[in-house]
């Protein structure tokens, strides 16, 4: 089957840092994608990690250990417009095909 | 540049009507595909097309459909409605078919079943 989980919510402090962690279970695997998606927005891509180990970008990073199915999302100097719901998606066996996990709210307190 | 297009961005039917979304790729992006965001939950695909030709279907029910025009937009179409589509629809676009490259999505389409 495929599954891929995430924490629901999580809160953290502003200028703190996060780290969102997913894993995953899929009969296929080509990359594993974040998105951020604010209420009402569409999803905006983050990052993709197709090797294992780390992929930087500016405050956010992202991890994956293929042999574990586990990957996180760290975001560091965290600011309140990153008050967002964070969506982990695999790429599947089929082409253009992503599988989502149902998304971490995380709200960013003063 | 500009982004994935979808349109309309939010609409109300009744159960039993049939729904029309049409979406525009990104300039050069030759993949779209189709996802249903109920509230509260991640995007599930229902289905890719990639030159023209289905790619690739999710576990939607048949009422669902779509097709690729040669300037490589898309139409997704719902045929007799339940409360239960009722959903943020969201097409993305990507350069290849294969779900290694970047996909980016649109806006998407508020649908409402009443």
């Amino acid at each position: 089957g495929q599954n891929i989980d995430q924490p629901t919510e999580m809160t953290a402090t502003e200028g703190a840092i996060v780290q969102i962690n997913c894993t995953y279970q899929t009969s296929g695997f080509n990359g594993l994608f974040w998105y951020q998606q604010h209420a009402g927005e569409a999803p905006t891509f983050l990052s993709y990690n197709v090797l294992d180990g780390l992929e930087e970008k500016g405050r956010f990073s992202s991890f994956l250990s293929r042999s574990k199915g586990y990957s996180y999302l760290l975001l560091k100097e965290l600011q309140m417009k990153d008050s967002a719901s964070y969506l982990c998606a695999v790429g599947g066996n089929q082409g253009g095909k992503l599988i989502f996990g149902q998304g971490t709210e995380l709200s960013v307190k003063p | 540049d500009a982004g994935v297009t979808q349109s309309p961005t939010h609409l109300i039917k009744t159960r039993g009507q049939q729904v029309t979304l049409r979406c525009s790729p990104i300039s050069g992006h030759k993949s779209v595909s189709w996802y249903q965001q109920v509230l509260g939950q991640g995007p599930q695909f229902i289905f890719q097309y990639y030159e023209k030709e289905e790619r690739g279907r999710g576990n939607f029910p048949d009422r669902f459909s779509a097709r690729q025009f040669p300037n490589y937009s898309s139409e997704l179409n719902v045929n007799a409605l339940l409360l239960g589509d009722s959903a943020l629809y969201l097409c993305a676009s990507s350069l290849q078919q294969g779900s290694g490259n970047t996909i980016y999505f649109g806006e998407g389409s508020w649908l409402t079943v009443v």
